[in-house]
Formats: structure tokens, sequence, C-alpha cells
């Protein structure tokens, strides 16, 4: 089956503590991104990727790092910095140069604050 | 003013009705239109997905693209409990652009179709 998985489905975090989200694709997509969600405020960029050890800061990334080691891996990690960090956490991927900009996306991550 | 803009909702409908869903955007260079659906604590799946103006067509659904008035719709015909979700209008430039995000969001509309 070809997809995007994150995990851990739901994750806490303690005051001050780092947390690493996990992101999975295996649709040979170079670009992958990182957004977040919450409650009618739609989605938020965060970080982006659209090569192998590159990344780019999206909309929201104070608080957030990214790496990019493997074309199939983004992880997103949530800094003590990120103050209010709760919220629905959403990575995908999508193909790039000339073409479709479309973008597929993972289940998601509920991170939330103990 | 946000790049894409799109009623929040909610928005409620018995079952059988035919919905309409929109997004205005500013940006005359957009030429990809897509619609997500993503049902409660889902990620948003990809419904439909035109290009330039004009009408497409699956199933019970239509999306309508308007460039020249810069605004898109999906239509849900029969509609179903099953369509309850949140729809997210996307919308993005042609071409490539290096290192640049091109894929803009609407908020999206929640929707409740009441059987």
């Amino acid at each position: 089956d070809g997809g995007i998985t994150q995990s851990p489905k739901y994750l806490f975090r303690k005051e001050g503590q780092n947390v690493t989200l996990s992101c999975e694709q295996n649709l040979n997509h170079d670009a992958m991104y990182w957004y977040r969600q919450d409650p009618g405020q739609g989605l938020r960029l965060i970080y982006y990727s659209q090569i192998v050890n590159d990344f780019q800061k999206g909309d929201i990334a104070e608080g957030y790092s990214v790496s990019r080691e493997k074309k199939e891996s983004f992880p997103l990690t949530v800094t003590s910095a990120q103050k209010n960090p709760t919220a629905f956490y959403l990575c995908a991927s999508s193909r790039e140069g000339q073409g479709k900009k479309t973008q597929y996306f993972g289940p998601g991550t509920r991170l939330l604050v103990l | 003013q946000k790049e894409v803009e799109q009623d929040p909702g909610p928005l409620s409908v018995p079952e059988g009705a035919i919905v309409s869903l929109n997004c205005t955007y500013s940006n005359s260079a957009f030429q990809y239109f897509m619609w997500y659906r993503q049902y409660s604590r889902k990620g948003p799946e990809l419904l439909m997905y035109t290009y330039s103006s004009g009408n497409k067509e699956d199933g019970r659904f239509t999306a309508q693209v308007d460039k020249s008035s810069k605004y898109i719709s999906l239509f849900i015909r029969d509609s179903q409990p099953s369509d309850s979700a949140t729809y997210l209008c996307a919308m993005s430039v042609l071409g490539y652009q290096t290192g640049a995000n091109n894929l803009f969001f609407g908020t999206g509309t929640r929707l409740t179709v009441i059987p």
C-alpha cells in the first residue's frame, strides 16, 4: 500500500519537553510538508522540504524543527520553545517540478500537553 | 487579505439535499484547484482536482471553477450522512517555483447532513 504514515496517533508532552512526530511516505514524492491544524484556523504551514537535506520555514516555524536526511522521512520536533503546542499535526507529500501540486496527507498526530 | 477565503459554516442540510460549497481567491495566477474532504480526527483526503476553468464531475460531486470571478465551487448531489465532514479548498499556481510553497488552503467548511 502506498501512502503516508504518521506516528504516534496521540502524543502527550510535559512542560519543557521536546517531542518528535514521525512522518514516513512510500510514494516516492520529493516534497514533504508539516501543517498544524487548530479549530477554526484551517491548515497552517510549519515547515516544508522540496528535496533531501533542504527545508524551508513556513508561516509558523517558531518552536519547531525538522530534518530531511532521507527522501521517505520528514520528522518534526516540537521544542519546549513552542508555548502552545496542543494541536492536530498533519504531514503531507507531493511530487515536485512541473505538473500537479496536489498534496497527499497522512492520518495526523494529536499532541496534547500534560 | 487572505489568498483564499472560505466560509467556515457550519452548514447543516437534510439528507438528499444539494450542497454548494464555495471559495474565493485573490491571486489570478492560480491554475490548479482542489477540494479535500476531512472527517473528524482524520487527515484530509483529495476529493476533486481541476485545472483552469470549467466543470468536472465525479459521481455525486461536481467541481466548478470560474476564473473570471475568482470563484470555485463544489456541489454535492443527493447528499448523504456519510458526506458529513469538513471540506477544504486548495489552489496553486502554474509552474514550478524553487523554494516556494505553491499550495494555498481555505480554512474549511464544516458540513453536516441530517438523516
